[in-house]
């Protein structure tokens, strides 16, 4: 079974800043992906940046890093340079079953 | 990429009855999913439906309540029966495209009186 955790309900941060938004996760497959979601107020899904269990190294899009630390079945979201337009709802998401995480709600302030 | 929709888009529907709810993908897919989302959280796995065999649904959801067809590769429905407000909720059709790819339709807001 797959398992997927964010114990952050809601987070702020000044604009500008960076913001780490956490996800842990427990399962029993050999291969999996983790992923991350925004899920603005108008309710479409932006896939944010995915890491393959068997990745060496963390990933990076843009402004989005990934700290995958396999050991610790940690896959935090870091976000630099917070932007107003980074408000939202954020995911963490798990491969193969695809099951989501409870979400963390970011609000960046100016 | 993977281009969805989702039609109706919103619906109120009266206890009792059902509503069917498709989803169109512009490209060929294998595994198509369907998630329900209440206001202000997660999303749940409903069941995973790929080509050619049953869906597979997850713990808390059966196919009585929640048949879905998948007749070809790019087209999915998920039907909500014997409806009740308990089933109002925002329904999500979703696709993998690719290595890791996952694609979202735009949801159908369905509110049940």
């Amino acid at each position: 079974a797959q398992k997927i955790t964010q114990t952050q309900p809601g987070m702020f941060v000044q604009e500008k800043e960076a913001v780490t938004l956490d996800c842990t996760y427990d399962t029993s497959d050999p291969s999996y992906g983790l992923f991350w979601y925004k899920q603005p107020s108008s309710g479409e899904m932006i896939f944010l940046i995915y890491q393959g269990s068997y990745d060496q190294q963390n990933a990076t899009e843009g402004r989005y890093s990934l700290n995958f630390q396999k050991a610790r079945k940690s896959a935090n979201l870091v976000i630099s340079a917070s932007q107003l337009g980074d408000s939202a709802m954020y995911f963490c998401a798990m491969s193969p079953k695809y099951i989501f995480g409870t979400g963390t709600r970011l609000k960046v302030l100016a | 990429s993977a281009v969805i929709s989702q039609k109706p888009s919103r619906d109120i529907c009266q206890r009792g009855t059902s509503l069917t709810i498709q989803c169109q993908v512009d490209s060929q897919v294998t595994m198509m999913f369907w998630y329900r989302q209440q206001p202000g959280q997660s999303l749940t796995l409903i069941a995973t439906a790929n080509q050619g065999s049953e869906a597979t649904y997850e713990s808390g959801f059966v196919i009585d309540k929640f048949p879905i067809s998948r007749p070809n590769l790019t087209f999915s429905t998920l039907t909500v029966s014997n409806m009740s407000p308990e089933d109002s909720s925002i329904y999500l059709c979703s696709v993998t495209s690719g290595v890791y790819e996952q694609y979202f339709g735009p949801g159908t807001r369905l509110t049940v009186t």
